[in-house]
This record gives C-alpha cells, structure tokens and sequence, in this order.
C-alpha cells in the first residue's frame, strides 16, 4: 500500500488550461504539503495544511489554490496554466511536530505547452 | 530566513570511491537537519538526520554531523555502489514547534555512480 499517493504521474496541457493534482495519505499524519520542484531540481514549499487548516502559504499565485477535503487528502487545482508552471509537484505528509521527517509521494509531472 | 547551500554538481565517481558531499546552512536557533536522497523517478525519501549540535546521523553507510560551528552538515560515505546514484539534498527544519515541519532544501547534488 502507498504511503503517499499522487494522481495523476503525468499531465500534458495547454497553457490557459484548469487542471487538478490529488494527493492522498494512509499514515495518519495530521499535516501535509505542496512543493514545487523546478527543472534544475531546486524544491521550494508552496503549501502546508494542518488538519484541513492552511498554514503555510508561500507566495503562490492565486492561480494555485489547494483543497483539503479531511487531513488524509490535500488537493491542488492550477487556473489558468502558464509555461512556467511546467515542474513536477509533490505532494508530502508528516505527522504534527514531527521533527522534520516528511514522507513524499511519486510526484507529479506536469508539462504545459 | 533560512537557507540551505549545497555543494554544486553532478558529482561523478568510481565504485567503491569516497564520497563527501557539503552542506551548509543559515538559520536562527538550533534547527534540525537532514538528508534526503531522491532515486531516478521517485519522491524523496528521508536518508538520515539530526536535531541537534554534534549529533550524527548515519543510515546504509552513510553518515553526517551537525557542526554548529561551522554550521555544516557533510554527507560522506566510505565506499560509494552504483545503486546509490541518485540526486541528494541537504534540508534543514525551522527551531520551534511553529515550522509544523516546513523544510528548506539545498539546491540537490546529482551523483552518479559507473561500475
């Protein structure tokens, strides 16, 4: 069983498109995350929710808005895709006061031409 | 803010070679500080930490101290195998309980390793 899940692995879109990335976790974590890794394969957080509370929000466009249906899904809906947002995005989950140690799915590729 | 240097890349070597790769980081209070290693076509997967000053953390030979006076976190490893080609990343986790776990990475080191 996965740990963390991202669906789907790959997403091919024009730019001006909406498209969305699930993320689900069985581990029982009370916070997960969003974070962009570019080409250079530099990671940078976008979000952090806590028990379907935002709390980290990382001066992303209002293009990006994540959803947290309950604390074991954290979703992310992209308006309006532009050529820079072509990244992979992972999704990641850690418990609350974990020290640190986050646990990322696969990653989610996404290419806007 | 915090942030994290990495030494650049990609790192090339031999089997069974000596590997260091640097880290150091800027941060306010005694953050902790990690290792995380990414293999071709998967997330990152945690490789080894440590939370606080002169701690050492190790895990399938390989092994890091936290400095704080140098304010460095080397990776090493004694004998690189080819299955440890994969890129690395340094990350340091914010002092406090207010982080809520938000990680800093480097900029990842790629290393590769030939028979």
């Amino acid at each position: 069983d996965t740990a963390v899940s991202q669906t789907p692995k790959y997403l091919v879109t024009q730019m001006g498109n909406d498209k969305s990335i699930k993320c689900e976790q069985n581990l029982g974590h009370d916070t997960m995350y969003w974070y962009k890794q570019d080409s250079k394969k530099f990671l940078k957080i976008m979000f952090s929710y806590n028990n379907k509370e935002l709390i980290i929000n990382e001066t992303v466009p209002n293009r990006f808005s994540p959803k947290s249906p309950d604390k074991a899904h954290l979703n992310l809906h992209i308006n309006s895709l532009e050529l820079g947002d072509s990244a992979v995005y992972f999704c990641a989950s850690s418990p609350l006061r974990g020290g640190g140690e986050l646990f990322f799915g696969e990653g989610s590729r996404l290419t806007v031409l | 803010g915090n942030s994290v240097t990495q030494m650049e890349g990609p790192v090339t070597l031999s089997e069974e070679a000596f590997l260091t790769i640097n880290c150091t980081y800027t941060a306010t209070g005694y953050p902790s500080l990690f290792w995380y290693v990414q293999y071709p076509g998967e997330g990152l997967q945690l490789l080894l930490k440590a939370t606080k000053a002169d701690d050492k953390g190790s895990n399938k030979g390989f092994e890091a101290t936290y400095r704080k006076e140098t304010t460095s976190f080397h990776l090493e490893k004694g004998s690189v195998q080819v299955s440890d080609s994969a890129v690395y990343f340094c990350a340091l986790s914010g002092a406090g309980g207010t982080s809520y776990g938000k990680l800093t990475f480097g900029q990842g080191t790629i290393l590769t390793v030939h028979p």
